[in-house]
């Protein structure tokens, strides 16, 4: 049984650097998620595709964000020009189609900008 | 915004004692999840309840979806240390995609 997997588990990054995020989503959903968290809070909405539309993007998310999911199977987040902000653990969930949006979580990518 | 409220934030206990954590909102969602969390993990999917008064078991867990959908109830009975973890609770609605996340509470079942 394979899960939601996501790549890489770690990235230390320098500020101003551009980093990319991949996520593989449980292959028969539909749906997949991204989202952050930092410490002491639950996990933040990000953006939502259902296939390969991108159905939803969080007004938290700046022009620095951006997220693909080309074929409606993997995903990849990408952010510009990091800044220290940005650390944070970023979550990708996948969901079946129907409405008790069930969601199933990767391990999580743990970003720090230094 | 729908907002969804836990509490307590940090609950700390002996082995053997029995909790209950909540999570509230004065939204009405259309199902409701919880899950555990581990540090450095993602979210683990325990239940998701969807009709108002709907009682759930899982083991020695005993999850309660509000009559008005706009809360919910953990229990834990006879805690365990492999209890111990981050526990969130999420509201999603109909044709809204994604689902609104509460800051969850933090159990220690301590030996």
């Amino acid at each position: 049984d394979t899960g939601v997997s996501q790549d890489p588990r770690h990235k230390i990054t320098k500020r101003g650097q551009n980093v990319t995020f991949r996520c593989d989503p449980i292959s028969e959903h539909n749906r997949l998620y991204w989202y952050r968290q930092t410490l002491g809070q639950g996990p933040e909405f990000l953006t939502y595709f259902q296939n390969e539309a991108q159905l939803e993007k969080s007004r938290l998310l700046s022009d620095r964000f951006s997220a693909e999911r080309p074929k409606g199977s993997f995903s990849t987040l990408e952010i510009q020009r990091t800044e220290q902000g940005d650390s944070a653990m970023y979550l990708c969930a996948s969901s079946p189609t129907g409405t008790r949006y069930e969601q199933y979580f990767g391990p999580g990518t743990r970003l720090t900008v230094t | 915004t729908q907002l969804l409220e836990q509490s307590p934030q940090f609950l700390s206990i002996q082995e053997g004692e029995n909790l209950t954590v909540y999570c509230n909102s004065s939204s009405v969602f259309s199902s409701l999840q919880w899950y555990r969390q581990e540090p450095g993990e993602g979210p683990v999917l325990l239940v998701t309840v969807v009709t108002g008064g709907e009682v759930k078991k899982l083991k020695r867990l005993t999850f309660q979806f509000g009559d008005a959908r706009k809360d919910s109830s953990l229990h834990i009975t006879a805690a365990q240390p492999g209890d111990t973890g981050l526990y969130l609770c999420a509201g999603a609605n109909t044709n809204a995609g994604k689902s609104t996340f509460g800051d969850g509470t933090t159990l220690t079942v301590k030996p």
